[in-house]
């Protein structure tokens, strides 16, 4: 299989404390993208990071790249009740714009 | 980033018949993609519609079951033929922006009974 690693599976945690989830992938990419899905509905984007970047932030979220070790991980700090989602990283496939995605982390952020 | 729409939202359908998913997008994009997540799975890609020709179908999946229409740079469609339950999934289109992120569309939820 193409699809990379998402690592935790499940992931439960009180509200204010910090996530992290991370992904390994098999082939070079150019770039790779993090999303954020509630409950089986549409796909949120939230980051796009680039194959020659090792760190990008957006807001509370930090991501951040290794090439060497083909793994990528995504951090939400200060965690609230909202970001209880499905996390998904995915990597462009062979230098081509269609997606491979990670089979996902399931956050629950606890009150 | 680019606003995209999707009809139906859901369906429930019966065996043996088929559905047309459309995707509109509100501007002009050289490629469209249709992704299918099944219960409790990621996203697989079924195919890649580019405008002006045919779809470019991914290993396990084949235009007669999942024949996709581009008639123009912001709309596309696929249909589920022949469901079985089996095809019970959500399906999903996508665009990529100028900066390559790619966007998806609300995606439609299919019960196959």
């Amino acid at each position: 299989s193409q699809q990379g690693e998402e690592d935790p599976q499940a992931l439960s945690i009180q509200e204010g404390e910090n996530a992290t989830m991370n992904c390994s992938y098999k082939t070079s990419i150019n770039n790779l993208q993090w999303y954020r899905q509630n409950s089986g509905r549409g796909l949120v984007h939230l980051i796009l990071i680039r194959s020659n970047e090792r760190e990008k932030h957006s807001g509370r979220l930090r991501v951040t790249l290794d090439t060497s070790k083909k793994s990528s991980s995504l951090l939400i700090t200060a965690s609230r009740a909202a970001d209880t989602a499905s996390y998904f990283c995915a990597t462009d496939y062979q230098g081509a714009q269609k997606l491979v995605f990670g089979q996902g982390t399931r956050l629950t952020i606890n009150p | 980033s680019a606003v995209i729409s999707q009809k139906p939202s859901r369906d429930i359908c019966q065996r043996g018949t088929s559905l047309t998913i459309q995707c509109q997008v509100d501007s002009q994009v050289t490629m469209m993609f249709w992704y299918r997540q099944q219960p409790g799975q990621s996203l697989t890609l079924i195919a890649t519609a580019n405008q002006g020709s045919e779809a470019t179908y991914e290993s396990g999946f084949v235009i007669d079951k999942f024949p996709i229409s581009r008639p123009n740079l912001t709309f596309s469609t696929l249909t589920v033929s022949n469901m079985s339950p089996e095809d019970s999934s959500i399906y999903l289109c996508s665009v990529i922006s100028q900066g390559y992120e790619q966007y998806f569309g609300p995606g439609t939820r299919l019960t196959v009974t």
